[in-house]
């Protein structure tokens, strides 16, 4: 248990549809961070957030946003889904948003029909 | 833009053979970081090597830093079932202002009993 949590677990929803994934980072970690893994893909790095303030920005569609709130927990909004959207979303963590490991939760898997 | 190589993609090789994946930068790498990802699990710390030349080992796993410090290497000696899942490399850039790690495409390792 890497101590970071994601919810949900699973989920499933229809093209067009918009959905909110929620990260909880480890206890005394400031920084988070949004992947999207397809299936046999990569780690394709989203966007970072450090004690509230956005980071870092990868591959995140104009479709996708995310915050994080004064309690360190984050949410990534993606709206207009389609089919392609379907993937896992790791939320990783870390001490802070430069030379540490990350630890990555558990996931959310979405699917898009 | 940064990318960090890994090859092979996949590697079948039987029980108590070794096995050793490459990650290739096209810009030289502050650090370098593994992680493991079993199959249905999410990424797993496993090493981050800094220096120049550096060489660690975690039992029978062996992490190199290439001296140029734009590539690395991880071997693994007498593979066992439980060494069977993804293993990504992730290097952070040592300069511009990227500050996130850029994950390598995995090398999916099967052992066979």
């Amino acid at each position: 248990d890497s101590g970071v949590t994601q919810t949900p677990k699973h989920l499933i929803t229809a093209t067009g549809q918009r959905v909110t994934l929620r990260c909880s980072p480890r206890s005394g970690d400031l920084s988070v961070y949004w992947y999207q893994q397809s299936l046999d893909q990569g780690l394709q790095f989203l966007i970072q957030y450090y004690n509230g303030e956005e980071r870092a920005k990868g591959n995140i569609l104009e479709r996708f946003s995310a915050q994080q709130f004064p309690d360190l927990h984050s949410e990534l909004n993606l709206s207009s889904l389609e089919l392609g959207d379907s993937a896992l979303y790791f939320c990783a963590s870390s001490v802070d948003g430069t030379s540490y490991e990350q630890y990555f939760g558990p996931g959310t898997r979405l699917t898009v029909t | 833009g940064q990318q960090v190589m890994q090859i092979p993609q996949y590697q079948h090789v039987q029980e108590g053979e070794d096995f050793t994946t490459y990650c290739n930068s096209s810009t030289t790498l502050s650090n370098i970081q593994w992680y493991k990802q079993r199959p249905g699990g999410h990424p797993v710390f496993l090493i981050q090597l800094v220096k120049s030349g550096e060489v660690k080992k975690q039992k029978r796993l062996t992490f190199q830093f290439g001296e140029a410090k734009k590539n690395s290497s991880l071997h693994i000696t007498a593979t066992q079932t439980t060494d069977v899942g993804t293993y990504f490399c992730a290097g952070k850039i040592s300069s511009g202002s990227a500050r996130q790690l850029t994950f390598g495409s995995g090398t999916q390792l099967t052992v066979l009993p």
